[in-house]
């Protein structure tokens, strides 16, 4: 069974584009979150999505948005991008959710370079 | 905002020795915990997960829970090269819906 497949795998953009990047769960996952990790530092909580619903934001600006799609793909979008953006993305995917029990399953990862 | 504090290391330890990790938490509420490991230039990966107080082996791998003192430590026997990686914590929220990771502590085995 295919992993969680994250595209693209590089981006570079520059400053003020927008970036959209995309995520397909394990079969079977309905759940899909969206991590960034700054070099060097934890992944963060960006948003997690159930259903097709938002279940969870974490402390992000507008700039960035997501949707999941019916067949439990995603999109994470950012805007106006800064320097700061500079990160590398991860799309996770669980089996359930709200039960504390979580197993996050991760991609490889959208690395994002902003110049 | 919870908080899940590691050592960055790098932690430096001979081949065939116990690598110790720590991580604290700050919310008494917890009630599971998580440890990824991720090596460089990848993604994170579900090493082990740990519920209760005590300890929780499998295979070179233990996790160990007090809540009562608000930590979490891995223990690696038998280091091996190959285990040199960032161990990261991880803490989900009471909701269920996100993770708060610590910022991982490096580990260096050298052969």
């Amino acid at each position: 069974d295919a992993g969680v497949t994250q595209s693209p795998t590089h981006l570079i953009k520059t400053r003020g584009q927008h970036v959209t990047l995309r995520c397909s769960p394990i079969s079977g996952h309905k759940s899909v979150s969206w991590y960034q990790q700054v070099l060097g530092q934890g992944p963060q909580f960006i948003f997690q999505y159930y259903e097709k619903e938002e279940r969870g934001r974490g402390n992000f600006p507008d700039r960035f948005s997501a949707r999941q799609f019916p067949n439990y793909s995603s999109e994470l979008n950012v805007n106006a991008l800064l320097l700061g953006d500079s990160a590398l993305y991860l799309c996770a995917s669980s089996l359930v959710i709200g039960t504390g029990d979580e197993k996050l399953f991760f991609g490889s990862g959208t690395q994002l370079s902003v110049l | 905002q919870k908080e899940v504090e590691q050592n960055s290391g790098p932690l430096s330890v001979p081949e065939g020795a116990i690598a110790s990790l720590n991580c604290t938490y700050s919310d008494r509420g917890s009630q599971s915990f998580f440890w990824y490991r991720q090596y460089s230039g990848k993604s994170p990966e579900l090493i082990m997960s740990i519920y209760s107080n005590g300890d929780k082996e499998d295979g070179r791998f233990t996790a160990q829970l007090n809540k009562a003192s608000q930590y979490v430590s891995l223990l690696i026997r038998d280091s091996q090269p190959s285990d040199s990686a960032t161990y990261l914590c991880a803490v989900p929220n009471n909701a269920g819906n996100m993770l708060t990771f610590g910022g991982g502590t490096r580990l260096m085995v050298k052969p």
